[in-house]
């Protein structure tokens, strides 16, 4: 079994659209959790941490259930500019950063 | 902008050549990572330095060999490359400890011919 799971996608929604992505993780030592974004050939960019009691950023909701070893990302209105991968990242021990396969969003207009 | 810098952003290299990537930050971070990313999967941890020391080590062919001379400069070391070590290798910090963000450098994209 993969240590960080996500469904690849697409997802293809237009603009203004709710997304929500899903990511699990293997290890229940796991210690901290985020999600990345990443533009095609770039490097990938942090764009949250992600807490138990759950997190917000503008349009961006991010939110972990340790007990289902779950993590989430809601992106509400959903803007052009938001086409990329989107990375779930999960830290094991001795900062061992390990990457999920990602999602694709694709925005349309 | 990033604040992790990558040098260079771009190299061809054929088999025999022995060739140095280079990475340096200055937001006082003590770990640092490389990774490899080939297209369209996600980055791929290959070793993880520590207060200068290699912590981790993803059972990284001997052709990579990387180096940590201070706490601000990570070097990868590159020795009789296959055409299938072609890829994006990345370059990340962050503060000691589990419970921090790492960023990125920009990237060297290598083509080994």
């Amino acid at each position: 079994r993969k240590e960080v799971e996500q469904d690849p996608g697409p997802f293809n929604v237009p603009e203004g659209a709710t997304v929500a992505f899903n990511c699990t993780y293997s290890n229940s030592a796991s210690q901290s959790f985020f999600w990345y974004r990443q533009d095609c050939r770039k490097e990938p960019k942090l764009l949250m941490s992600v807490y138990s009691s759950g997190n917000e950023d503008g349009r961006f909701t991010a939110q972990l259930n340790r007990a289902s070893q779950y993590i989430s990302l809601l992106i509400r209105d959903s803007k052009l500019s938001d086409s990329a991968t989107y990375l779930c990242v999960v830290t094991l021990y001795g900062n061992k950063l390990v990457f999920g396969a990602g999602t694709i969003l694709r925005v349309k207009s | 902008d990033t604040e992790v810098t990558q040098t260079p952003k771009h190299l061809v290299m054929g088999m025999t050549n022995k060739k140095s990537l280079k990475c340096e930050q200055h937001m006082g971070h003590r770990a640092m990572y490389w990774y490899k990313q080939k297209a369209k999967k996600p980055p791929e941890l290959m070793f993880v330095y520590s207060y200068e020391k290699l912590s981790i080590n993803e059972s990284v062919p001997s052709r990579f060999s990387p180096e940590c001379p201070n706490s601000s400069l990570l070097n990868l070391h590159l020795h009789a490359l296959q055409p299938e070590d072609s890829a994006l290798y990345l370059c990340a910090s962050s503060q000691e400890g589990s419970y921090t963000e790492a960023f990125f450098g920009q990237g060297t994209r290598l083509t080994v011919v």
